[in-house]
């Protein structure tokens, strides 16, 4: 029963390859993110979705592109992968408040281990 | 953007302690998180507290907004305590669109 689930949890590719990243969440969240944690355990949010529409786009480069086919899934896209893409990347959700503006706790997924060589 | 510092960087308790770890944040927030990173690398969330007292078991936290401060109280520590624990607040203090932006964590050791 996994809450937020990444697949896959390792992906080890070699410079230049296309690969994918897929996130899905059971707990009823309309908000979905991707963040980066790098080798210093830095993390960072890339990209952000409420109801399938993208809210928040940080300074990413283009080469990463998200997708959220519906409110339960959020995937990530990454083209001609370079050895600094290495690191671990976590999706997580949350939920708007009913009322206002205002995004309540984030729960995370396991995390997708990537290294680029 | 928002800045938030953790104190200290690193702690090393023997099982059994209390601990208290800090987070400062440069501006006003309407979302601050904690979470615990284990050993295997899971994120899991501990406490949603933007403002008060919250507690859960041996957890506890508090964060002042007024003085730009929160603090994660561990007491009785266990080795299954260990890891990085981060704090987190939203980039936005006049809104809360659930853009974390973390602190650089502190990286806890409880031994036997």
């Amino acid at each position: 029963d996994t809450a937020v689930s990444q697949t896959p949890k390792y992906l080890v590719t070699q410079m230049g390859n296309d690969k994918s990243i897929k996130c899905e969440q059971n707990l009823g969240h309309d908000t979905m993110y991707w963040y980066k944690q790098d080798s210093k355990k830095f993390l960072k949010i890339m990209f952000s979705y409420n109801n399938k529409e993208l809210i928040i786009n940080e300074t990413v480069p283009n080469r990463f592109s998200p997708k959220s086919p519906d409110k339960a899934h959020l995937n990530l896209h990454i083209n001609s992968l370079e050895l600094g893409d290495s690191a671990v990347y976590f999706c997580a959700s949350s939920r708007s408040s009913q009322f206002l503006w205002i995004q309540e706790t984030q729960y995370f997924g396991p995390g997708t281990r990537l290294l680029v060589l | 953007g928002i800045q938030v510092e953790q104190s200290p960087p690193d702690l090393i308790l023997q099982e059994g302690a209390n601990s208290t770890l800090r987070c400062n944040f440069s501006d006003s927030v309407n979302n601050l998180q904690w979470f615990h990173q284990n050993p295997w690398g899971q994120l899991i969330n501990l406490f949603y507290i933007p403002s008060g007292t919250k507690q859960n078991g041996r957890l506890s936290a508090t964060t002042v907004a007024t003085e730009r401060y929160s603090l994660l109280y561990i007491s009785s520590s266990q080795t299954t305590d260990s890891g990085v624990y981060f704090c987190a607040v939203d980039d936005d203090g006049s809104s809360n669109t659930g853009k974390l932006i973390f602190g650089q964590g502190t990286t806890l050791q409880v031994k036997p």
